[in-house]
C-alpha cells in the first residue's frame, strides 16, 4: 500500500523559514508528479504546489509564489517544501499528495499523507 | 480563478437514504472535476475523478455526474461510515487548482 509520511512541521515565528519533507514508499516515486495541499484549522483545502516526476517543471499557487519552493530527490523518494517569509495565514496542516496519473501531472490526488501541522505565530 | 460553490453546506440524512451533493463552477471546467471525502482527523480520500470515474477501491454506492459548470456526487444508500466532509476540486484551470468549500454530511 502506498505510503506518504510528512515531517518538519512545528511552531515558527512570522518571517522565519521551515522545510517540510514527505517520504514516499511502496510505489515508483520517480514516475509520479507530487503535490502539496494545505488546510487551515477548521477550513477547506488549498492546493499549494506541484513538481513533475523528473523535477524539471514546478508550479505554485499565487498565495505562496516567491516564498515557497517545491523540490524532490528521486534517489531518496522524498519531496520537499521550503517555506520562507512565513505569515500567520500560512498556519495549516500540510499534506503531500501523489498525482493520480503516471508521468504527467493531471492535478487529481489519489494518495495523501497524514499531514504535518505548521503554526506561524509570534 | 475558478470558484467552486458546493451545496448544501450541511446535509443530514438517515442510513439507507440517498444523498445528493452539488458543486457549481463559476466557469466551465469540462469534465475535469473530482470529489474527495474527508473524515474527522483524517486526510482526504479521492472518490471520483474526471466527473464520473470511481477511484480504486471506492464502493459502487458513490457515483458522480455532470459536465461544464454543474456536477453532482450521489451516495445511493447511506452507510454510517459515510459521515464526512465532501469536497469538489477542479483541474481545468491548472495550475490554478481550486476546491469547493465542502459539504458536511451527517447521519441522523
Amino acid at each position: 500500500q502506498v505510503q506518504l509520511v510528512e515531517s518538519g512541521g512545528g511552531v515558527v515565528q512570522p518571517g522565519r523559514s521551515l522545510r517540510l519533507s514527505c517520504a514516499a514508499s511502496r510505489f515508483t516515486f520517480s514516475s509520479y508528479a507530487m503535490h502539496w495541499v494545505r488546510q487551515a484549522p477548521g477550513r477547506g483545502l488549498e492546493w499549494v504546489a506541484v513538481i513533475a516526476s523528473d523535477g524539471r517543471d514546478k508550479h505554485s499557487a499565487d498565495s505562496v509564489k516567491g516564498r515557497f519552493t517545491i523540490s524532490r530527490d528521486n534517489s531518496k523518494n522524498t519531496v520537499y517544501l521550503q517555506m520562507n517569509s512565513l505569515r500567520t495565514e500560512d498556519t495549516a496542516v500540510y499534506y503531500c499528495a501523489r498525482d493520480l496519473h503516471i508521468a504527467a501531472a493531471e492535478y487529481h490526488f489519489d494518495c495523501w499523507g497524514q499531514g504535518t501541522l505548521v503554526t506561524v505565530s509570534s | 480563478e475558478v470558484v467552486l460553490t458546493q451545496s448544501p453546506a450541511t446535509l443530514s440524512l438517515s442510513p439507507g437514504e440517498r444523498a445528493t451533493l452539488s458543486c457549481r463552477a463559476s466557469q466551465s471546467v469540462g469534465r475535469y472535476l473530482a470529489w474527495y471525502q474527508q473524515k474527522p482527523g483524517q486526510a482526504p480520500r479521492l472518490l471520483i475523478y474526471d466527473a464520473s470515474n470511481r477511484a480504486t477501491g471506492i464502493p459502487a454506492r458513490f457515483s458522480g455526474s455532470g459536465s461544464g459548470t454543474d456536477f453532482t456526487l450521489t451516495i445511493s444508500s447511506l452507510e454510517p461510515e459515510d459521515i464526512a466532509v465532501y469536497y469538489c476540486q477542479q483541474r481545468s484551470n491548472w495550475p490554478q487548482i481550486t476546491f469547493g468549500q465542502g459539504t458536511r454530511l451527517d447521519i441522523k
